[in-house]
């Protein structure tokens, strides 16, 4: 799997957007870009993924470059239970192997 | 909720000892994946089953063990505990080629 960057530490005021990026720069024609979180003592949180088009559902957007080799997890109003590490991770579509989970990004939402 | 239920919630035991961790998933989940996540870093893959057979292993050595069931549940087991082995061990389900894997809360191990 494609290795991937995200900063340590991001914050964020209350109701606004929350940007996190995320670099993927070795990343291959058929694999995804997907995105989970994990809300501190709990397991990791599915949230989105996407190949090479936006995608939006109910929690989030992800914009992938059109490159692919970047892209960017967007909560549109951020809460204080967005507060959490966000993982992003490359990896092929039904893959059978294991999600590799970096050092992910601490977001802070702030009140 | 996710449907993934993990027990117990905590556990302490003593280096040497042997523990056996125990993962419920959703009826229908014919996948099964357990990781170890020591505090402060991401989740680490240990090993996956698929229908009761162990498909996939990460870098933990064989004292690390599983067994999946035909109702849905599985277990890790881990032999002659070492203090290093103290962490978050959580397990995750999915159905097979589905994208999206469901994780359970976890299990707190603490090795003394």
């Amino acid at each position: 799997d494609a290795k991937t960057t995200q900063p340590p530490s991001m914050d964020c005021a209350e109701g606004r957007a929350a940007n996190l990026p995320c670099n993927h720069s070795t990343i291959s024609g058929n694999e995804y870009v997907y995105w989970y979180r994990q809300i501190h003592s709990q397991g990791p949180q599915y949230i989105i993924h996407g190949l090479k088009n936006n995608e939006t559902n109910e929690m989030a957007s992800l914009i992938i470059t059109e490159d692919r080799k970047s892209s960017t997890l967007i909560l549109p109003h951020a809460t204080l239970r967005d507060t959490a590490v966000y993982y992003c991770i490359v990896r092929p579509l039904g893959s059978a192997r294991q999600l590799t989970f970096g050092s992910g990004t601490q977001l802070t939402v702030l009140p | 909720e996710t449907g993934v239920t993990q027990s117990p919630t905590h556990l302490i035991k003593t280096r040497g000892q042997q523990v056996t961790l125990r993962c419920s998933s959703q009826s229908g989940h014919n996948t099964v994946s357990w990781y170890q996540q020591a505090l402060g870093q991401g989740p680490q893959f240990i090993f996956q089953y698929y229908r009761e057979e162990e498909n996939g292993r990460g870098n933990f050595p064989p004292r690390f063990s599983g067994l999946q069931f035909p109702n849905y549940s599985s277990e890790l087991n881990v032999n002659a505990l070492e203090l290093d082995d103290s962490a978050l061990y959580l397990c995750a389900s999915r159905t097979d080629g589905a994208y999206e894997q469901y994780f359970g809360p976890g299990t707190r191990l603490t090795v003394t």
